[in-house]
Order: structure tokens, then sequence, then C-alpha cells
């Protein structure tokens, strides 16, 4: 079955600092993998989308990776802020005749620290 | 960003009613897509539409039923509520996102039901 994993354990950091989360994939072949931003009481909001071509994606302090040999991307946030502090979700597409519609792993939770 | 309007924002409901949660959009996006939020699980989808009069289910959709008879308007309904469907219910559209594409979702309808 399809699984979209990301680290279920809650990543601490001191404001400055690169947080680095992880999102692996089985049984999935993605012509694309996104991330989005959730905060508490709020629907998500999408941050990224990198491309099954393209090796790395920046957006201002962001970076995404993506491995399709690994089967794993990697989303970094550089000098991170306690701002940056929310849970973080990588979504992939369910299917091919899918309507476009996403799966979600469960997310990442941040929580950077003065 | 599309402007997307869940309603009720909340409500609690007996088991064994019928509850009709709606989402609006304004931009006439194709696409649109009912997820729920629960701990442990994270977001899950229930059905989704390409289309006015097009729907299809999703990982989720025993007990829900949709319609979209507008393409403004998706409406999901619990044709007899269980405690089990107590949860949070997002809903997303497909949009453009500069180069690239993403959800937006509305603000959420947290539904329980006693």
């Amino acid at each position: 079955s399809q699984k979209i994993e990301q680290n279920s354990e809650a990543l601490n950091i001191q404001e400055g600092k690169t947080a680095t989360l992880t999102c692996n994939y089985t049984n999935y072949s993605p012509a694309y993998l996104q991330w989005y931003r959730q905060d508490p009481g709020r629907g998500p909001v999408f941050l990224l989308l990198i491309r099954e071509n393209e090796k790395e994606k920046r957006k201002e302090r962001l970076k995404v990776t993506f491995d399709t040999t690994l089967k794993q991307s990697l989303f970094h946030i550089t000098a991170s802020q306690p701002a940056d502090s929310a849970t973080y979700l990588c979504a992939l597409e369910a299917g091919s005749n899918s309507g476009y519609a996403l799966n979600f792993g469960k997310g990442t939770s941040l929580l950077v620290t003065p | 960003d599309a402007g997307i309007t869940q309603s009720p924002r909340h409500k609690v409901t007996e088991t064994g009613t019928p509850v009709t949660l709606r989402c609006h959009q304004t931009e006439n996006h194709r696409y649109m897509y009912w997820y729920r939020q629960d701990p442990g699980h994270g977001l899950r989808l229930i059905h989704y539409s390409y289309g006015v009069k097009d729907t299809d289910k999703g990982e989720v959709s025993d007990g829900y039923s949709v319609s979209r008879s507008k393409t403004e308007d998706f409406l999901l309904t619990l044709e007899s509520a269980t405690s089990s469907q107590t949860s949070v219910y997002f809903c997303a559209i497909s949009e453009s996102k500069g180069q690239d594409y993403g959800y937006t979702f509305g603000s959420g309808t947290r539904l329980t039901v006693v």
C-alpha cells in the first residue's frame, strides 16, 4: 500500500539554526512532491512544489530536495525563527486518475525556541 | 489565492442525524476536495470533484456523500452521523501557485457528533 512517512516526533531547535524535516514514501511514482505548513486551528498552507526532475528547489529561507531513488524529500528551513514553529506536511499525488488529489503525511511538528 | 469559505465553522450534532457541510469558492476552479483531519491519522481524502456533477471517492468515503451542482459549491453530507465522524473537515481547491500549483484550503469545520 502507499505510505508517506514523516518523523512523528516533534523537532525542537534553537533560533538561527537550520531545521531539517524528512519525508519518505513507498509505492508512489511521483511526478512531484509538495510541502505545506499548518498552524494550530487552521488549514494547511502551500509552501513548495518540487518536480521529479528537480533535485533541489529554494524559496527564501526554504530549501527542498527530492531524491526519487531514495524515495525521500528533505525540507530545510535556514536561519530558523520562532515564527517558523508549526507542523509541516508533505504530500504526493494519490494516483494518475485521481483528479490531482493529494495524499498527505501526518506531519512533523517544529518548535523553534529563542 | 482563491477565496474558499467553509460553513459552518463549528457544529455539534447528535448521532443519527444528517449533516451537510458547505464549501464555497469564488474563482471557478474545477477541482475541489474534502478531507478530514484526525490526531494520529493526518489528513485523509473523503471525496473529490473534477467538475459539476463529477465526483469520485477518496480513501475514507464510507458514510459520506457529496454533491456539486454548481462550480462554486461542493457539499459534503453525512447521511446519519456517527461518533467516529467527529473530526475537523477541510475543503480544498487546486490552483496555480506562480509557476507551480497546489492546494488552497478553507478554514475548516469542526464537527462533534454526540
